[in-house]
């Protein structure tokens, strides 16, 4: 059974603080890595992506990946209230039928 | 350019009724996955399909739940009969049947079982 643990929530920070959200893996063939925003009552929308070992930023956003660890970050620099929502790591297995499988997801609250 | 088109948005029907759920993917995303999220189990992938053809169905939770995709533009997702504990947000996404591609989400049927 692949699982994909998010097991540190709800999160709280301050407006303008790093929010660091966190995610473990079990399958250690998995080969791409994402993070999902989910605002209350919508659809899960993807913020970023994440192959290689390493850091990947986008704007206020960085993903963080180690594959020998298992394990996938996300920080939010300057976090907004606009970023208080859901966030859900999701992991993409090896092959080419291979499927996402989702973890439960991080509530983020950011304080004005 | 436009995203995944799921119909309808809101359903409310009292159990043991026909439910079908619609889905439009992107256009030339050969990839469709059917998902249902509830507050207790997340977001749990029922059935998904690459190039018309159903790849995993494992997810399906019972034969009461059936799905298709008659053609590379249009899936059903379909429940006979209905039950209260269906209740739950049923996502439909698409993607590039290419391993390391993300898939993208509609918005979602909210479905109400009485």
């Amino acid at each position: 059974q692949k699982e994909v643990e998010q097991n540190s929530g709800p999160l709280s920070v301050p407006e303008g603080a790093i929010a660091s959200l966190n995610c473990t893996y079990s399958d250690r063939g998995s080969q791409s890595f994402f993070w999902y925003r989910q605002y209350s009552g919508k659809s899960p929308e993807l913020i970023m992506s994440i192959y290689s070992n390493g850091d990947k930023e986008d704007g206020r956003f960085t993903a963080q990946l180690n594959k020998a660890s298992q394990y996938v970050s996300l920080l939010i620099r300057d976090s907004q209230p606009s970023d208080s929502a859901t966030y859900l790591c999701a992991v993409n297995g090896a092959g080419a039928n291979s499927k996402l499988t989702f973890g439960k997801g991080i509530t983020l609250s950011v304080r004005p | 350019d436009a995203g995944v088109i799921q119909s309808p948005r809101h359903e409310v029907t009292e159990m043991g009724q026909e439910v079908t759920l619609r889905c439009k993917p992107i256009s030339g995303h050969n990839s469709l996955f059917w998902y249902r999220q509830t507050m207790m189990r997340g977001l749990e992938l029922l059935i998904y399909f690459n190039n018309n053809v159903p790849i995993d169905d494992s997810g399906m939770p019972e034969d009461r739940f059936s799905a298709k995709m008659p053609n590379a533009s249009f899936s059903t997702l379909k429940i006979q009969p209905s039950e209260p504990r269906d209740s739950a947000v049923y996502f439909c996404a698409s993607s590039l049947a290419r391993g390391n591609q993300p898939q993208h989400f509609g918005d979602g049927t909210r479905l109400s079982i009485l």
